[in-house]
């Protein structure tokens, strides 16, 4: 079992720029989730997903977008990124709303 | 709504002492507590969870932490620091959409375990 998977494991962006960020994951859960961690901010929910093709907004989910078009897939869209979007982004999945298992994350600079 | 909070962004103790690492939480409904630890370049990893039943919960590593709905807190303890509990911890709780189910969860800012030798 790899668990949660998150490619790439780091991106350089230049201003405007856009970026796919895979999330995959093997458990066969309902429920996934991305999050962006910033200093001293914890992890705040962008987006997330409770079935294969759904999706709802979290706390901060300006200038993101999200599919969810397989169950073991989530994907997470920047079409024009802003050095605001500069974080490490995690994903999540878990079953229904129980624990969730964590992707070692993908660090994002975007100048 | 849902929040919760972390007192104290760092907290230093001496390998052998007790470890203690407040979370207090509000929440509108029964909450699943959390507490999840993260090293250094990696993702979380749960430590523990409270959903219902037992309000003191073992976790791995040997952590712990109490359920007390009255001071709605949740405070996650060690008896004895190791060198190895150095990390990032953070205190999370449920968070349910406006039609009852659960849409992720809320953490608190996290606070650094630094141990001293």
């Amino acid at each position: 079992n790899a668990g949660v998977t998150q490619t790439p494991k780091f991106r350089v962006l230049k201003t405007g720029q856009s970026m796919t960020l895979l999330c995959a994951q093997d458990m066969n859960h309902e429920y996934m989730y991305w999050y962006r961690q910033d200093p001293g901010m914890g992890l705040r929910l962008i987006h997330y997903s409770v079935g294969e093709g759904t999706t709802a907004k979290g706390e901060v989910p300006d200038g993101y977008n999200v599919s969810r078009l397989k169950k073991q897939n989530f994907l997470l869209g920047l079409e024009s990124a802003a050095p605001s979007q500069t974080s490490v982004y995690f994903c999540a999945s878990s079953k229904m709303d129980n624990e969730q298992f964590f992707g070692p994350g993908t660090r994002l600079t975007v100048l | 709504a849902q929040s919760v909070t972390q007192l104290g962004s760092h907290v230093s103790v001496s390998e052998g002492a007790l470890v203690l690492l407040r979370c207090n939480y509000s929440s509108s409904v029964p909450p699943y507590l959390f507490w999840y630890v993260q090293y250094p370049n990696q993702g979380l990893q749960l430590l523990l969870k409270y959903t219902t039943g037992a309000t003191l919960v073992k976790g791995i590593n040997g952590f712990e932490a109490e359920f007390k709905k009255s001071e709605t807190s949740f405070h996650l303890t060690k008896p004895s620091a190791h060198m190895s509990d150095a990390a990032e911890y953070f205190c999370a709780v449920r968070t349910l959409s406006s039609g009852g189910g659960a849409d992720g969860l809320t953490f608190g800012k996290g606070t650094h375990l630094i141990i001293q030798p």
